[in-house]
């Protein structure tokens, strides 16, 4: 089972910063099947990011993903007010286990 | 646009069963798999179950085989799971999520709160 780790714990940034959020497998992650999601409190969580590195629908392109391997990142150009959220990586198509890391928790203030 | 509801949430006490169930809407139901996944209070996602976009195939978190079952009714457009011998642990935000693509979630409800207690 592939674990997913993710760094920092918490951020806090200004409006039009850049957030740069880092998740890390236990084992290298095949064909890049990596996603992130945001959740906002009272939601369910939205996907931003699928294969590493493709948007989903109506994802603006201040969301970006990039890595390879074991180790991937999430950036967050310009950011605004509403970009406060927890964001989780996930590592999909894998068996057993389809896993999420724990979750970085962006603040912006 | 595509819709997916959560229901059937509450409170109820360790060993008793309840149903949730996720009325979907905006796209052809039967084209994809569907998928729980719960959020305990203040914690990160846990993967719970899955049904294929037929309903042939299921399969479950080790922590909820064989007491939780998931189903689709195909003519209602809405996924339930059964969840029996519930557990103290079992207390979460229940969400139902539509499967793009081997496990990726592409649409998610807003969730259904489940807490078991005495």
């Amino acid at each position: 089972e592939i674990v997913l780790t993710q760094s920092p714990g918490t951020l806090s940034l200004s409006p039009g910063e850049r957030a740069t959020l880092s998740c890390r497998a236990s084992q290298s992650v095949i064909n890049r099947y990596l996603a992130w999601y945001q959740q906002k409190p009272g939601q369910g969580p939205r996907l931003l990011i699928y294969g590493a590195s493709s948007r989903a629908t109506g994802i603006p392109d201040r969301f970006s993903g990039s890595g390879s391997g074991k180790d991937f990142t999430l950036t967050i150009n310009r950011l605004e007010p509403e970009d406060s959220a927890v964001y989780y990586c996930q590592h999909y198509r894998s068996s057993p286990r389809y896993t999420f890391g724990q979750g970085t928790k962006l603040e912006i203030k | 646009q595509v819709q997916l509801v959560e229901s059937g949430g509450g409170v109820v006490q360790p060993g008793r069963s309840l149903r949730v169930s996720c009325a979907v809407s905006g796209f052809n139901f039967t084209d994809f798999g569907m998928h729980w996944v719960r959020q305990a209070p203040g914690k990160g996602l846990e993967w719970v179950a899955v049904i294929s976009h037929d309903g042939s195939r299921t399969f479950y978190a080790d922590s909820v085989k064989g007491r939780f079952a998931i189903s689709r009714d195909d003519s209602k457009n809405t996924v339930s799971l059964q969840m029996s011998s519930l557990r103290v642990d079992d207390t979460a935000v229940y969400y139902c999520a539509r499967d793009l693509w081997n496990y990726l979630f592409d649409y998610w409800g807003r969730g259904t709160l489940v807490t078991v207690s005495s």
